[in-house]
């Protein structure tokens, strides 16, 4: 989705639902993505990373899929909790070769997950 | 664990006003970052540091600046604090390996909301 304003994308779920979370990103050269979870008022955690020559990985209640064609990438979780509600973001990669610059991310800006009970 | 410290949840400080925003990690981890997030404008990278004594600008580092004299510390700096520079500050680190090879995972502390009145 597209953020407008000051306003977070949300998604609204059923606890026990599952939720498909999305993300575009920019980069073509970009070969690694990771996605982040935000609570409120704590700093990013990672959740699951992917690289480019991989279409599609799973954690722990967590699958996250890529797709290069369009340059899109998902964050699925299944039955999803009441504290999985958190802003949810995507990073991807700097194009590498860069020098100094090779460890940087560059970031979407979130998706706020609410999980009604 | 990877550990990520700020020295301040919470900081109010005055116009004018020298502040240091400092951050420790306990990975011994190359790389560290400083960001600020925003809301709408998600998490905006200041500097970063690839090694001790080392630093790169990243996209908003005016009315900034840095320091990194020991690898486990990046201090932030607000030379004269402003009231466009209030904003929730999140630090991050990343490990590299030896041959070079980069590990894009940031790994970020719990932040500190910054007001400056």
């Amino acid at each position: 989705g597209e953020s407008v304003g000051l306003h977070l994308p949300t998604l609204s779920v059923q606890e026990g639902d599952n939720s498909i979370i999305n993300c575009a990103y920019s980069n073509s050269a970009s070969d690694y993505f990771i996605w982040y979870k935000q609570e409120s008022g704590k700093g990013p955690q990672f959740i699951i990373d992917i690289r480019s020559n991989m279409d599609k990985r799973q954690g722990q209640r967590v699958t996250v899929l890529l797709n290069k064609t369009v340059k899109h990438l998902s964050l699925q979780i299944a039955a999803t909790q009441p504290g999985d509600s958190a802003v949810y973001f995507c990073a991807e990669n700097m194009a590498p070769n860069s020098g100094g610059s090779n460890y940087k991310l560059t970031f979407g800006k979130g998706t706020l997950l609410t999980v009604n009970p | 664990d990877v550990k990520v410290t700020q020295s301040s949840r919470y900081l109010v400080k005055r116009t004018g006003e020298k502040v240091f925003l400092e951050c420790v990690q306990d990975m011994d981890h190359e790389n560290m970052f400083w960001y600020r997030q925003d809301p709408g404008l998600g998490l905006r990278l200041i500097y970063f540091s690839y090694d001790v004594k080392m630093k790169e600008k990243g996209d908003i580092p005016e009315g900034y600046s840095v320091s990194r004299e020991k690898k486990e510390r990046f201090s932030l700096i607000l030379e004269s604090a402003s009231t466009n520079q209030t904003s929730m500050y999140l630090c991050a680190s990343s490990f590299r390996w030896a041959s070079g090879s980069v590990v894009y995972t940031q790994y970020f502390g719990p932040g500190t909301r910054l007001t400056v009145l």
